[in-house]
């Protein structure tokens, strides 16, 4: 199984610019997205395919990367981004995430 | 409106068996594979195998293999998850999910596996 690695926790002030990595054990392409999940929610797609932003999704979201390395970047984060962010790889079957970044503010 | 709407909060033996379903609206049915999600408690999203709801074809993660089994029903627009032989470790929210190709999620199953 393609397994996707993440940094377990991130704390940032609001109006930073903040990165989430995800490190895959092979390459994925560019078939890498990103989700976020407030607690007691369903997850929400934010990022598909590496780079592309979901319709409705804030433009101070984005992602990039290809291969094995990916990041989803915020900036500037805002208070209301307080989650748990995952990616997910949909190259290799089976389809897997990473454990979750949790981002705090400060 | 894309809307996916599972089933109720379930509290089962240990050893049972448990069916969740997932009603589809608001788009086509078969156009979308269902993916379905494995959440514990406090912990992070597992993918659990996914459905071609057009032709009933089916890919699971290894470790579901003998865990999950999937079902379409294409007349009612609904899909399925079984779940077998519970244990405690079965205990979780189980999600469908259209996503990454469309944003839509239910909005959770919650299942207990409890004495």
């Amino acid at each position: 199984d393609t397994v996707l690695t993440q940094s377990p926790a991130l704390a940032v002030s609001p109006g930073e610019r903040v990165t989430i990595s995800c490190r895959a054990s092979e390459s994925v392409s560019t078939l890498m997205h990103w989700y976020q999940q407030k607690p007691g929610q369903q997850p929400k797609l934010l990022i598909y395919l590496a780079s592309h932003l979901e319709s409705g999704v804030p433009a101070r979201f984005s992602g990039s990367g290809s291969g094995t390395d990916f990041t989803l970047t915020i900036d500037p984060v805002e208070a209301d981004d307080t989650a748990t962010y995952y990616c997910q790889q949909s190259w290799n079957d089976p389809y897997t995430f990473g454990a979750g970044t949790k981002l705090e503010l400060k | 409106e894309v809307l996916l709407q599972q089933s109720g909060a379930e509290l089962v033996r240990p050893g049972s068996s448990v069916k969740i379903s997932c009603k589809a609206s608001g788009y086509t049915f078969t156009d979308y594979y269902m993916h379905w999600v494995k959440q514990r408690p406090e912990q992070g999203l597992v993918w659990i195998g996914r459905i071609n709801p057009a032709n009933g074809n089916t890919v699971y993660a290894e470790k579901f293999k003998s865990k999950a089994t999937l079902t379409a029903d294409k007349s009612s627009n609904t899909a399925y998850m079984q779940l077998s032989s519970l244990t405690s470790e079965d205990t979780a929210t189980y999600f469908c999910t259209t996503a990454p190709i469309m944003d839509a999620w239910g909005q959770g199953a919650s299942v207990t596996v409890s004495s």
